[in-house]
């Protein structure tokens, strides 16, 4: 079981804007450690979107977009397109754990 | 261009041993953290440890403290992850990543995975 928490699952039209959840505690995002976002597709390296809760690495469409409020943290994708659909993780940092990175479980974004 | 390459897919039985690579190239290979992440078949991505080239200082994750071994030659600009004795639940597809700069920073490059396949 992850220390964040993170849908399965997600599916969206083409076009369509959804969100992807990252739920946390007071010993990771909420003591206010930054969130990251990455993106695995299949058969190629996993690839950095976010950083530091809302930045986007150069290259990185602005269609992604990330956030973060309390205790959790967001991964918003607007237009959504065929190439979108593959899992994305949330990783951020706990205290009770050294201060050791810790990722979410991932959800598999599905472009219907 | 910034790059890391981990070394081919490897097949073994319980109890053998395996050391298997990520070399980087593009940047200066000494100065940025090399971390590694194990995926097990089905599961998500798991925070096995970290290692700074430079003075060859690592840290594990708890869940992986004496399970393996972190280590980097510099002069070759790789880092390494090895078993004395591999278990069938080793099983996963293995990540190297770098860290930027600070302890906070993400893991801003990847490998393209060592898929470790222990079977008897």
């Amino acid at each position: 079981q992850s220390v964040l928490t993170q849908p399965p699952s997600v599916s969206g039209a083409p076009g369509q804007r959804v969100t992807l959840s990252c739920t946390g505690s007071n010993s990771n995002i909420g003591a206010g450690y930054d969130v990251h976002w990455y993106q695995l597709l299949p058969g190629t390296a996993p690839k950095l979107l976010i950083y530091g809760n809302n930045n986007r690495p150069s290259g990185v469409p602005d269609r992604f977009s990330g956030s973060k409020s309390g205790t959790s943290a967001s991964l918003a994708i607007t237009g959504l397109q065929a190439e979108d659909e593959a899992d994305y993780y949330c990783q951020s940092y706990d205290s009770s754990l050294s201060s050791s990175r810790v990722f979410g479980g991932g959800t598999k974004l599905t472009v219907l | 261009e910034v790059q890391l390459v981990q070394s081919g897919p490897e097949v073994k039985q319980p109890g053998e041993s395996l050391k298997i690579s990520c070399k980087g190239s593009g940047y200066s290979f000494t100065n940025y953290r090399i971390g590694w992440v194990r995926q097990m078949p089905g599961k998500g991505l798991e925070w096995m440890g970290i290692i700074y080239p430079g003075d060859s200082d690592t840290k594990y994750s708890p869940s992986f403290q004496g399970q393996v071994t972190i280590s980097a030659d510099k002069s070759i600009s790789t880092a390494y992850l090895q078993w004395s004795s591999l278990k069938a639940s080793d099983t996963a597809m293995y990540y190297c990543a770098r860290r930027g700069r600070d302890d906070y920073s993400p893991l801003d490059y990847w490998g393209q995975g060592t898929l470790v396949t222990v079977s008897s």
